[in-house]
């Protein structure tokens, strides 16, 4: 059973535009949640993180939105550029296993120049 | 700079064959985690470590075991490959000292077991 859900496969926007990725989950004792990015062939790379205390956490064109009443998180790009075509994955840590992160399936996104 | 290293980026086995894959990081991290990365299924945690010489099952450890002698590398091994797991097999570290803190992951290692 996925705790870490992410709806869709795929994502495509245009050069400049807003890009939002979606993440759902089910697991109310989930305390940490961690976006990755993953290009092919290559190992995933952390870009932004939030606590379950915070609703928003910023970084760069980074932006992490949290609604824990939804258990719903979503990843803002603003603006979207071609080098963030790539898979990106949502993550989560139980507060009562923090060593496991639970991943999500990832959403492919393409950004079109 | 943070460093995750993986001994092959490609590797070619035949059926039966004993694979061994190598992860070393230079953080002093005690966690250590070994993933396989499929189309659509995401990352699989294969087994992880916390400790030297302690490992835990993850999600598909069939097939698979692991090594841990010293705290800085941990191997993955394939007793007898099979066909099912030709896959992107890729390495993580991660310190205990930071709640929520992030994984580093390694280049991968893209494995064809034929």
């Amino acid at each position: 059973d996925q705790q870490v859900k992410q709806n869709s496969p795929s994502l495509s926007v245009q050069e400049g535009r807003i890009s939002i990725l979606n993440c759902d989950y089910t697991n109310s004792m989930f305390d940490y949640f961690l976006w990755y990015k993953k290009y092919p062939a290559e190992g995933p790379t952390f870009l932004i993180s939030i606590s379950s205390i915070k609703d928003k956490n910023e970084d760069g064109r980074f932006t992490v939105f949290l609604n824990k009443s939804a258990k719903h998180l979503s990843l803002h790009i603003v603006p979207s550029q071609p080098g963030d075509s790539a898979v990106y994955f949502c993550a989560a840590y139980n507060a009562g296993n923090n060593r496991k992160l639970i991943w999500g399936l990832g959403t492919s996104l393409a950004v079109n120049p | 700079d943070v460093k995750v290293t993986q001994s092959s980026r490609y590797l070619v086995k035949r059926t039966g064959e004993k694979v061994f894959l190598e992860c070393v990081q230079d953080m002093d991290h005690e966690n250590m985690f070994w993933y396989r990365q499929d189309p659509g299924l995401g990352l699989r945690l294969i087994y992880f470590s916390y400790d030297v010489k302690m490992k835990e099952k993850g999600d598909i450890p069939e097939g698979y075991s692991v090594s841990r002698e010293k705290k800085e590398r941990f191997s993955l091994i394939l007793e007898s490959a099979s066909t099912n797991q030709t896959s992107m097999y890729l390495c993580a570290s991660r310190s205990s000292g930071r709640i929520g803190g992030e994984q580093f992951f390694g280049p991968g290692t893209r494995l064809t077991v034929l």
